[in-house]
């Protein structure tokens, strides 16, 4: 079954310091990854996408098909980096039926 | 300049009364979709619309049914809440690629209590 797993719930990091939150997702086809973030009060948006093998605020995430994993990391967190990572599926070319992960708070203190 | 808009935030409604929930776009996407997402768990797709295609997800429960009277609204119409179905109610849009998942744009959510 398609699966997408965050094993963290919160991840806390003071300003500086490297982050990494952790995905991992079971799908018998060719996956389309993606990170989405959600900052305090406002809606769910796209951070990232593995296809675009671009860096979006200082971060990055590199698909690892072998270890079906798509961590996204950062080399020197920032308070406002602090927020409601989101991990998902994409189902199929053409459409955004995502599966979701169910999130990782990341919490960077001063 | 809010794409994906959805009203009201906030939804009080009684155990069994059905509630609707309005969600509208300016983006012109052709595909609108429904997500539940209930505390602390991840958002999950209940349906969504290719035009006026209406596509179920197999477990999405009989109570929940959707419309789509044009291209810029969808409805969310829960017949019969249960004290279950107290949630945060995402739509989100995407332009159809033939290709590869385009973005998908979210609003900002309607949160559901039911008493």
């Amino acid at each position: 079954a398609q699966r997408v797993t965050q094993p963290e719930k919160l991840l806390s990091v003071f300003k500086g310091a490297p982050v990494e939150l952790k995905c991992n997702y079971s799908y018998s086809g060719s996956p389309e990854l993606f990170w989405y973030v959600q900052y305090s009060r406002q809606r769910l948006q796209l951070l990232l996408r593995h296809i675009s093998r671009e860096s979006i605020k200082g971060f990055t995430a590199d698909l690892n098909k072998g270890e079906t994993s798509f961590h996204l990391k950062k080399p020197f967190a920032q308070e406002e980096d602090s927020a409601m990572y989101y991990c998902a599926l994409g189902e199929g070319g053409g459409y955004n039926k995502l599966i979701f992960g169910a999130g990782t708070r990341l919490a960077v203190h001063p | 300049d809010a794409m994906v808009i959805q009203n009201p935030r906030y939804q009080v409604t009684q155990f069994g009364k059905p509630v609707t929930l309005s969600c509208s776009q300016t983006l012109n996407h052709n595909v609108m979709y429904w997500y539940q997402q209930k505390s602390s768990q991840a958002p999950k797709l209940l349906f969504h619309y290719y035009d006026k295609d209406f596509n179920n997800e197999a477990d999405t429960p009989d109570n929940f049914q959707s419309r789509r009277p044009n291209t810029s609204f969808c409805f969310l119409d829960i017949r019969s809440p249960g004290l279950g179905d107290a949630a945060m109610y995402l739509c989100a849009t995407s332009r159809d690629s033939a290709q590869v998942n385009t973005e998908a744009f979210f609003g900002q959510g309607t949160r559901l209590t039911v008493v």
